[in-house]
């Protein structure tokens, strides 16, 4: 069974950091791209980054480019999304999603989901 | 990158059919094939409907089908149910090394 699960999302302040996994099971990691998907209350999605099947290739929304970083660990089946200067509209469920394809086109489609973590910026 | 637009709600009473748009513009929906649709029910994650404009994942019904027409995309549900009652959103490559998102379109079953 594929399965996505994220977690370190919580409570931080304005300005702050955190660093959100991805750990994934059911299915051979090192052969899929990876998106990073937020929703804030409410509201509807957002895509804010794409990392390759070996990391090759990152690309990053504009509302984040700078203060997030995106890696992964295919040896550890683990994906990582580091937060920084965190501000009050990174107030969000963040989810991590599987691509379709191994290129940013193809993963316009993510056919398996996690459940989300909720990040909460606010002092 | 501006969001593809998608109207704020649609609705049909059971057995009907639905057509829900999402118009972007040359750049993107326009120049390819790289456009999903997702159905989201509240408080769950997305769950793929449509990708690649017409493609149907494994085991989704064949009552939602996908289709384009120059910047439009659009997504129609028919025989409508009452557990298509969700919020619907489309997704398409920008050509410019990112994703864009519609909005989001609620479906109400009358």
């Amino acid at each position: 069974e594929v399965q996505l699960v994220e977690s370190g999302g919580g409570l931080v302040q304005p300005g702050g950091s955190l660093r959100l996994s991805c750990a994934v099971s059911g299915f051979t990691f090192d052969m899929y791209s990876i998106n990073w998907v937020r929703q804030a209350p409410g509201r509807g999605l957002e895509w804010i980054s794409y990392i390759s099947s070996r990391s090759h290739t990152i690309y990053y929304a504009d509302s984040v480019e700078g203060r997030f970083t995106v890696s992964r660990d295919n040896a550890k089946n683990s994906l990582y999304l580091h937060m920084d200067s965190l501000r009050h509209e990174d107030t969000a469920v963040y989810y991590c999603a599987r691509g379709y394809r191994d290129y940013i086109g193809g993963a316009a489609a993510n056919d398996f989901w996690g459940q989300g973590t909720l990040v909460t910026v606010s002092s | 990158q501006s969001a593809l637009t998608q109207p704020a709600s649609v609705s049909g009473s059971p057995g009907q059919s639905i057509t829900i748009s999402c118009t972007g513009t040359s750049a993107d929906v326009g120049s390819y094939k790289f456009v999903s649709w997702y159905q989201q029910h509240p408080g769950k994650a997305p769950k793929l409907v449509i990708y690649e404009v017409t493609q149907r994942p494994s085991g989704v019904s064949d009552r939602f089908s996908g289709s384009k027409s120059g910047n439009t995309a659009s997504l129609t549900i028919s025989g409508l149910q009452s557990e298509d009652e969700a919020d619907y959103f489309c997704c398409a490559y920008s050509g410019r090394s990112s994703l864009l998102f519609g909005g989001g379109t609620k479906v109400t079953v009358l």
